[in-house]
């Protein structure tokens, strides 16, 4: 069974400009959820969708924001990016989320912003 | 508000050498807690999940520990491939009724030869 696919692995940005990542979930996955990873504050979560609607959402501006499509890939979105952003940003996958099956996570996408 | 955490930030075995990590956690509602390894450049990989206090799991030479306010990732006999950083979890609700998994900062091990 394939594991959660994230793309790209690696982006740089500049500052102001917006970025899109993506997410494959493992099959039959259909909980997305997003986590921010920096070495200051560890994993924080961002969002979390089930059936294309967004059940959980992090302490985090408006400026992040995500999506859900049908077969249960994920888009998260970051606009008018700020050096802060620059972090690995990690998609997990679970069959139905908030029960107590462990989260599966991808290999992350690296942002960088200058 | 739900809290983790990890001590110490980083641990030096030789190995062979037992030790233990430690999560402690205040969280309303605890519905498991979890272990995951975190190899440099990659994503966590689910380790334990454990339910009630006094349960236990183990793992090779990892074993999982519960406690009411903490819990243990005994390490016996380390080799160098276990080398990682070791995450801890919590499972709480959140307001939405869902719940979502609430990380500690990790303890980073470096088992030298």
């Amino acid at each position: 069974k394939a594991g959660v696919t994230q793309t790209p692995r690696y982006l740089i940005k500049t500052r102001g400009q917006q970025v899109t990542l993506s997410c494959s979930p493992i099959s039959g996955h259909r909980s997305v959820s997003w986590y921010q990873q920096t070495p200051g504050q560890g994993l924080q979560f961002l969002f979390e969708y089930f059936s294309e609607t967004q059940r959980n959402k992090g302490n985090f501006p408006g400026r992040f924001s995500g999506r859900q499509f049908s077969n249960s890939r994920s888009e998260m979105n970051v606009s008018t990016l700020e050096l802060g952003d620059s972090a690995l940003y990690l998609c997990a996958s679970s069959p139905t989320g908030g029960d107590n099956s462990p989260l599966h996570f991808g290999n992350g996408t690296r942002l960088t912003v200058t | 508000e739900d809290q983790v955490t990890q001590s110490p930030e980083a641990l030096r075995l030789q190995e062979g050498e037992s030790s233990s990590l430690n999560c402690s956690y205040t969280v309303s509602g605890l519905r498991g807690l979890f272990w995951y390894r975190q190899d440099p450049g990659k994503g966590p990989e689910f380790l334990f999940t454990l339910y009630s206090a006094g349960e236990e799991k183990e793992k090779e030479r990892l074993k999982a520990t519960l406690t009411k306010k903490e819990s243990f990732l005994h390490i016996t006999a380390p080799k160098p491939e276990d080398s990682a950083t070791y995450l801890c979890a919590v499972q709480a609700f959140m307001n939405s009724g869902y719940s979502t998994l609430t990380f500690g900062k990790g303890t980073m091990l470096l088992v030298s030869p």
